[in-house]
């Protein structure tokens, strides 16, 4: 397996504009993380999911933020509208059972 | 509300020195617990865990340290090498909930 794939890897957009971050995770994986990381907070988990059902999102900023899984093998998080305040570094993580593997991450620039 | 908190954001040791890496929580609920290691431009990984059933876990150069009536976890790194260097984040689960991270240290060995 090649692992958690997020897309894109790097991503620079302008204030106001939508922005999709994508991710697969790991075939047979039945939860789904979305994290942001930042200096202040670290790993901050946004929202997760069990078998496709999202179960917390109580870690999600703002009504600008959504995150969907219309299936098993697919997930994404879209701002909008994005903010500068929204740069940071985010990570798609998925489990099976304890372990949760992560992706590479998408830095998301908002200029 | 930080569940699981890692005090020192930042730790220098000379090259063949242990490193020990602190964390603490405040949920008892926790059963599982996590080190994970983050070196720039990568997405977590995970050198070591622990299950609460145990208070020691050795892999290698990594050994885990569970003190549940401290609600105090530790990871320590003998010898250490310089690839070690490295941000580490210390992660905590119940059951099938959310992984929930510290705010990470991030560990230099000096040559």
């Amino acid at each position: 397996d090649a692992g958690v794939i997020q897309s894109p890897r790097h991503e620079v957009t302008e204030m106001g504009q939508e922005v999709t971050l994508r991710c697969k995770p790991i075939s047979g994986h039945n939860s789904l993380f979305w994290y942001r990381q930042t200096m202040m907070r670290g790993l901050e988990l946004l929202i997760y999911f069990n078998n496709n059902v999202p179960i917390d999102d109580s870690g999600m900023p703002e009504d600008r933020f959504s995150a969907k899984m219309p299936n098993a093998s697919f997930s994404t998080l879209k701002i909008q509208p994005s903010e500068p305040r929204d740069s940071a570094v985010y990570f798609c993580a998925s489990r099976e059972n304890t372990e949760a593997f992560f992706g590479q991450g998408t830095r998301l620039t908002v200029v | 509300d930080q569940q699981v908190k890692q005090n020192s954001p930042s730790l220098s040791v000379q090259e063949g020195r242990i490193s020990i890496l602190n964390c603490d929580y405040t949920n008892s609920m926790f059963d599982y617990f996590l080190w994970y290691k983050k070196y720039p431009a990568e997405g977590p990984t995970f050198p070591i865990s622990i299950s609460s059933i145990k208070d020691k876990n050795e892999d290698g150069r990594f050994t885990v340290f569970l003190n549940k009536s401290a609600k105090h976890l530790s990871l320590h790194i003998v010898p250490s090498q310089p690839g070690d260097s490295a941000v580490y984040f210390c992660a905590a689960n119940f059951g099938n909930e959310k992984l929930t991270f510290g705010t990470g240290t991030r560990l230099t060995i000096i040559p």
